[in-house]
C-alpha cells in the first residue's frame, strides 16, 4: 500500500501556543483518516478522525483539516499544554481496503 | 472499563526460544490486529483477524503466527524468535475493519531477543 508520512519528525512548542502537525498522504483512494497520540510507555490513543467527505472537524481543543486536492492532513492543537507532549501519528484507510496505514510520527515537545 | 490488555509488557529472551504474547479485549470487537513499532518506521501490521477463526497476513508477517479461537483473544506467537524481532508490539481491536471507528490499542509489549 502507499505510505502516509508526516512532514516533520519533531516539533517544539511553547506552552499556551497553538500546535500544527502536518501529514501528507499519497493514496488518492483514502477516505478515512485518524490522528493518534502516543505517550511514553503507552499505546496509541485515538484523538480525532475525519472522513473524506469533510474538510474540517473539531474536537475538544483539536481540529483536523483535510485538503484532498493536495492530499494533506493536519492536526491543530489549541493552547498547547505540557500533557500534549507525545508522538502524534496520522493514519489513513482506503475505501477499497480495510487496513490502516500509519505515518512515522511527529514528536511534540511542549516548553514551559 | 473498555480495554485491550497485552501480556507480558516486557520480555527479554534468547534466539530460538518460543514465546507467546497474549492479547485480550473486552469490547466484543470483531477485528483485531498486531503491529510492531520500530524507530522511524511507524506502526507496521503483522497479522489481523476479521473474526473468530479468520486470520490473514499484514505487511510484515514473516516469523510470526497468530490464532483466533475466541473473539476476545488474539495471541501472537514467535515460534523461533530472532534478534530482528526485537521491537515494541501493539495489539489493537475495533468493531470491524470497514466501520469508521478507530482501533483501540493495548499499552504495548517490548520484546528483546538476544
Amino acid at each position: 500500500g502507499e505510505s502516509v508520512g508526516l512532514h516533520l519528525p519533531t516539533l517544539s512548542v511553547q506552552e499556551g501556543d497553538n500546535s500544527i502537525i502536518n501529514c501528507a498522504y499519497s493514496n488518492s483512494a483514502s477516505d478515512y483518516f485518524i490522528w493518534y497520540k502516543q505517550e511514553s510507555g503507552k499505546g496509541p490513543q485515538f484523538i480525532i478522525d475525519i472522513r473524506s467527505n469533510m474538510d474540517k472537524r473539531q474536537g475538544q481543543r483539536v481540529t483536523v483539516l483535510l485538503n484532498k486536492t493536495v492530499k494533506h492532513l493536519s492536526l491543530q492543537i489549541a493552547a498547547t499544554q505540557p500533557g500534549d507532549s507525545a508522538v502524534y501519528f496520522c493514519a489513513e484507510r482506503a475505501s477499497n481496503d480495510y487496513k490502516l496505514s500509519f505515518g512515522a510520527g511527529t514528536t511534540v515537545t511542549v516548553r514551559a | 472499563e473498555a480495554q485491550v490488555t497485552q501480556n507480558p509488557r516486557y520480555l527479554i529472551t534468547v534466539t530460538g526460544k518460543k514465546l507467546t504474547v497474549t492479547c485480550s479485549q473486552n469490547m466484543n470487537h470483531e477485528y483485531m490486529s498486531w503491529y510492531r513499532q520500530d524507530p522511524g518506521l511507524g506502526l507496521r501490521q503483522i497479522y489481523y483477524s476479521m473474526n473468530v477463526e479468520v486470520t490473514d497476513k499484514g505487511d510484515v508477517p514473516e516469523g510470526y503466527k497468530v490464532s483466533r479461537k475466541e473473539k476476545r483473544n488474539f495471541p501472537l506467537i514467535l515460534e523461533s524468535p530472532s534478534p530482528n524481532q526485537t521491537s515494541l508490539y501493539f495489539c489493537a481491536s475495533s468493531p470491524g475493519p470497514w466501520t469508521d471507528q478507530p482501533q483501540h490499542f493495548g499499552d504495548g509489549t517490548r520484546l528483546s531477543i538476544l
